[in-house]
């Protein structure tokens, strides 16, 4: 079985200031892990994805996030927040390894709500 | 990345008629589709996963005869929401995996509107 906790629903911060998204998940394999970005009536775009290589991950839009095994954490960071990115952030996994098929379901987190404040 | 079309992006029908929502992946194929639901402000909920040249496989809950999912190439997949109601409006995304890769690619959503 596997779950994941995002454990803030909202998160708001100033612009410029640091952004910190926290996952935590729980899985019985070795999991692969993303974290999506959802804008308001659209569909979800993929941020970045840990796939058992590096533990630190870069993304798109200057995110990144660290694969904490001894924690099961996968938070998500950005040094500086800009207006765009608020929006609804979701960590996700998958239990299967990358290579091995496309037909194990996702886990989706609750979503965090990230506002932007000038 | 991998582009996932769907369409309409927004469409609007009256109560007991059907809707048909379309899911291609453009520049890959598609062994895997899944369709979801999500309510206002809150996660994506599974409803079906859908294999290329088989029957769908529906989450718990879901009733299979008034969403019914046809994924006949490794490019398209439809959801045919039949007798719509207006509990059926909702928010439905699709997503699909090329085969021996982990992540999914998302289609844009389709905003139902049943009047």
């Amino acid at each position: 079985a596997q779950s994941v906790t995002q454990l803030d629903s909202h998160v708001s911060v100033s612009e410029g200031t640091p952004v910190l998204l926290r996952c935590n998940y729980s899985s019985s394999y070795s999991p692969s892990l993303f974290w999506y970005v959802q804008h308001p009536n659209k569909g979800l775009q993929l941020l970045l994805k840990y796939t058992s290589a590096a533990t630190l991950v870069k993304g798109i839009n200057g995110f990144e996030a660290e694969f904490k095994k001894s924690e099961t954490s996968f938070h998500l960071t950005k040094p500086s927040a800009h207006m765009s990115d608020a929006a609804e952030y979701f960590c996700v996994v998958n239990p299967a390894r990358i290579l091995t098929g496309g037909g194990n379901k996702l886990t989706f987190g609750t979503g965090t709500q990230l506002k932007v404040e000038l | 990345g991998a582009v996932v079309s769907q369409h309409p992006s927004r469409v609007i029908c009256k109560s007991g008629t059907s809707v048909k929502i379309e899911c291609r992946s453009l520049d890959f194929q598609a062994t895997t589709m899944f369709w979801y639901r999500q309510f206002p402000k809150q996660s994506l909920m599974l409803m079906a996963t859908s294999n290329e040249g088989s029957k769908a496989t529906y989450e718990q809950g879901v009733e299979k005869d008034k969403f019914l999912i046809n994924h006949a190439s490794l490019t398209l997949s439809t959801l045919t929401v039949t007798s719509a109601h207006p509990e059926d409006s909702s928010f439905y995304i699709c997503s699909a995996r090329e085969q021996y890769q982990g992540e999914a690619f998302f289609g844009q959503g389709t905003r139902l509107t049943v009047v």
